[in-house]
């Protein structure tokens, strides 16, 4: 069955420093592959989208890579800040249109 | 605010009772996504629909729930009989499906549900 796994363990970091979170899939081949943010109580706000034949892709402070051979991507928060502390979730799209989720990382940015 | 919302936010109740949700999409959003979301998990998949049609239903849903989306605007989601197990936050989401575009999906704040 298809399955997506992020890292299951919250990540700390320092402020200012590069947050890299992990995004790896199964038995699946996507188009794109999107990235949103949660924070508690509320739904998720959509961030960034990467297509199959990108490569890297970058929106401010964050960045995306999709590296279909390996079937995983890496979502990086660059210069981090404590207003980042959220949980990321990353999100495939089946061909009909379906989105499945990943489990989530929690991400919290110590000052 | 995205535009997508949905009630009762909170929701208590005592097992056995029915329940339901309701959802109103962005205006022109023709999909239209529910999910379950319980701590530290991310959104299950329930169903979805385009316009009216009920194009998918999750295996994991049990007879028990049912969603319907009248005339292609608002949806609702009613759990009968339930359960301490359906404890969670139920999401819509909406999106403007037109071909091939990528579909951002625009989340509500959910509809979170305590059966005691």
């Amino acid at each position: 069955s298809q399955k997506i796994e992020q890292n299951s363990e919250a990540l700390n970091i320092q402020e200012g420093k590069t947050a890299t979170l992990t995004c790896n899939y199964t038995n699946y081949s996507p188009a794109y592959l999107q990235w949103y943010r949660q924070d508690p109580g509320r739904g998720p706000v959509f961030l960034l989208l990467i297509r199959e034949n990108e490569k890297e892709k970058r929106k401010e402070r964050l960045k995306v890579t999709f590296d279909t051979t390996l079937k995983q991507s890496l979502f990086h928060i660059t210069a981090s800040q404590p207003a980042d502390s959220a949980t990321y979730l990353c999100a495939l799209r089946t061909g009909t249109y379906k989105y499945i989720f990943g489990t989530g990382t929690r991400l919290k940015v110590l000052a | 605010d995205t535009g997508v919302s949905q009630n009762p936010r909170h929701k208590i109740t005592k097992r056995g009772q029915n329940v339901t949700f309701r959802c109103d999409p962005i205006s022109e959003h023709n999909r239209l996504y529910w999910y379950r979301q319980t701590l530290g998990q991310g959104p299950e998949f329930l169903t979805y629909f385009q316009n009216e049609a009920q194009l998918e239903k999750s295996r994991l849903l049990s007879d028990r729930f049912s969603a319907e989306r009248p005339k292609g605007s608002f949806s609702t989601l009613e759990i009968q009989r339930t359960e301490q197990g359906d404890s969670a936050m139920y999401l819509c989401a909406s999106f403007l499906f037109q071909g091939a575009n990528t579909g951002e999906l625009f989340f509500g704040e959910g509809s979170r549900l305590t059966v005691l």
